[in-house]
C-alpha cells in the first residue's frame, strides 16, 4: 500500500542553519505530495505541496521538489529561525487510495537561538 | 483561507461516558470530512471518512460502534466516542475536503484533546 517514510527526529539546529528533512514515498500512480507543519499547541497547517513530477512547492522560505525518479520530496530551508520550531509531516494523497492523505511519522524540529 | 473548527478543544470525562466532538467547515461546503487520531509524538492515523448524507467509511481496526460518525450537513460532522475508556484518551483531529480547491486539498481543524479518567 501507499506509505511515507521521513527521517526520524528530533532535529536540533542553531538559528540560521540549513535544514533538510528527508522524505520518501511509495505509491501507485502519481500522488500529490505535501508537507504539513504543526506548531506547539496548534493544529496541522499545510506548508507546501506539489502535484506532479519536478514541481517545486515553496512557502515561508521552505522548499521541496517532487522527484519521481527517487520517489522523494525532501524539505529544505536555507536559514532557519527559532519560530520554525515545530513538528513537520510529509504526506501524500493518491487517487488509488481515494485521495486519503497518508502521513509520515513526523519530524520534530527545534531551533536554538 | 478556509477554516475548520472543532469543539470542544479539550474534554475530560469519566470512564463509561460518551463524548461528542464537532467538526465544522466555516466558509466552505465539505461533502467529505476525515477523522484522525494522534497519539503523543506520533503521526496522524486516519480513523474514518465521513461523507455527507451517507454512512462513514472506517479504516481497518477502527470500531464503528465505538466511534460513531454523523455527517448531517455540508458543514458539520460529529464524532461520538461511546463508552469511553482511558485508552481512548488521545488527540482527535478532523479535516474537511474543499472540492473547489481540488480533490486532494484538505483543511485541518485545531484538534480536540480527550482525557478519559
Amino acid at each position: 500500500g501507499d506509505s511515507v517514510t521521513q527521517m526520524e527526529g528530533p532535529v536540533t539546529l542553531s538559528e540560521e542553519a540549513f535544514l533538510t528533512i528527508n522524505c520518501t514515498y511509495t505509491a501507485t500512480g502519481y500522488p500529490s505530495l505535501f508537507w504539513y507543519v504543526q506548531y506547539p499547541g496548534e493544529g496541522l497547517q499545510l506548508l507546501l505541496k506539489a502535484t506532479k513530477a519536478d514541481d517545486k512547492g515553496s512557502n515561508k522560505g521552505f522548499e521541496a521538489t517532487y522527484r519521481k525518479e527517487t520517489t522523494s520530496f525532501h524539505l529544505e530551508k536555507g536559514s532557519v529561525q527559532v519560530s520554525d520550531s515545530a513538528v513537520y509531516f510529509c504526506a501524500l494523497a493518491a487517487y488509488s487510495s481515494a485521495s486519503k492523505i497518508i502521513f509520515g511519522s513526523g519530524t520534530r524540529l527545534s531551533i536554538r537561538p | 483561507g478556509a477554516v475548520v473548527s472543532q469543539h470542544p478543544s479539550r474534554v475530560i470525562c469519566k470512564s463509561g461516558t460518551s463524548v461528542k466532538i464537532e467538526c465544522r467547515s466555516l466558509d466552505f461546503q465539505a461533502t467529505t470530512m476525515f477523522w484522525y487520531r494522534q497519539f503523543p509524538k506520533q503521526s496522524l492515523m486516519l480513523m474514518a471518512t465521513s461523507n455527507e448524507g451517507s454512512k462513514a467509511t472506517y479504516e481497518q481496526g477502527v470500531e464503528k460502534d465505538k466511534f460513531l460518525i454523523n455527517h448531517a450537513s455540508l458543514t458539520l460532522s460529529t464524532l461520538t466516542v461511546t463508552s469511553a475508556h482511558p485508552e481512548d484518551s488521545s488527540f482527535y483531529i478532523c479535516s474537511a475536503r474543499d472540492l473547489a480547491q481540488g480533490q486532494e486539498t484538505q483543511y485541518f481543524g485545531p484538534g480536540t484533546r480527550l482525557l478519559v479518567l
